[in-house]
C-alpha cells in the first residue's frame, strides 16, 4: 500500500539550532515526495518536492530534505530554526492516481 | 488577490442540514483537488476535477457529498443531510499541472464546518 509516515507529531526545538522532521513512505514504485507548510488558519504551502531528480533537495526558507531509497525516508531539516518556522508540517507523496497522499503532520514549536 | 479563494471561511449547521462550500482557484488552473481535514490530520483526499470533468471522487466519504465545476472554473462542494463527523476543515486547492505529483499544489485557507 502506498502511504507516508510522520514519525513525531510534536518536535520542540530552541531558537537557532537545527530542525530535523522525520517522514517515511512505502511505495511500489519511485515516488514523488513533497513537504508542505501550515500556519495557523492559512492555506497548506508548498516548501520543497522531491520528484527523481538530485536526492538532495532545497526549498524555500532555508529548508532542505533528502531522498533516500534504502532508508525510504524523505526528511526534512534546517540548520537553524526561526520563531517564524513555527508551523504544523506536512509530509506528502504523488501516488499512482491524481492526488497527493498527507502524512498526519508534525507541529513544530521553536522556543526562544 | 490571485490566490486559491474559499467561502465561507467558517460555517455552523445544524445536524441534517445541507452545506454548500465554494472555490475559487487560481485562473487558468487546469486542476482543482477538494481535501477534508479533520482535527489534528493530515488532509484527506476527497475529488479530483481537470477542467469541468470530475475525474476522481473515490475519496468522498458517502453519497451526501457532492461536488461540481460546471465550467471548469469555480467549484463547490455540497454536503447534504450533514453528520456530526462531517465536522472537518475542507480544504480547496489548484494546479496549472494535470497531476498533483508532478507540481505545486495551491491551497485555500479553508472552509471550517462545525456540524452542532
Amino acid at each position: 500500500a502506498q502511504s507516508v509516515t510522520q514519525l513525531d507529531s510534536h518536535v520542540s526545538v530552541s531558537e537557532g539550532t537545527p530542525v530535523l522532521l522525520r517522514c517515511n513512505y512505502s511505495s511500489s514504485y519511485s515516488p514523488s515526495l513533497f513537504w508542505y507548510v501550515q500556519h495557523p488558519n492559512k492555506g497548506l504551502q508548498l516548501l520543497l518536492k522531491y520528484t527523481s531528480a538530485a536526492t538532495l533537495v532545497k526549498g524555500i526558507n532555508g529548508f532542505e530534505a533528502e531522498f533516500k531509497k534504502s532508508e525510504t525516508s524523505f526528511h526534512l531539516t534546517k540548520p537553524s530554526a526561526h520563531m517564524s518556522d513555527a508551523a504544523e508540517y506536512f509530509c506528502a507523496m504523488g501516488n499512482s492516481g491524481y492526488a497527493l497522499n498527507f502524512g498526519k503532520g508534525t507541529s513544530l514549536l521553536v522556543t526562544p | 488577490g490571485a490566490g486559491v479563494s474559499q467561502s465561507p471561511r467558517y460555517k455552523v449547521a445544524k445536524r441534517g442540514q445541507d452545506v454548500a462550500l465554494r472555490c475559487d482557484p487560481i485562473s487558468g488552473h487546469v486542476s482543482l483537488f477538494w481535501y477534508q481535514q479533520a482535527l489534528g490530520q493530515g488532509p484527506e483526499f476527497l475529488t479530483y476535477f481537470q477542467n469541468e470533468a470530475q475525474l476522481d471522487k473515490s475519496g468522498l466519504p458517502s453519497d451526501r457529498f457532492f461536488a461540481e465545476r460546471p465550467e471548469g472554473s469555480v467549484s463547490t462542494l455540497k454536503i447534504q443531510r450533514t453528520q456530526q463527523e462531517d465536522s472537518a476543515v475542507y480544504l480547496c486547492a489548484s494546479s496549472s499541472r494535470l497531476a498533483a505529483n508532478t507540481g505545486e499544489l495551491f491551497f485555500g485557507e479553508g472552509s471550517r464546518l462545525t456540524v452542532l
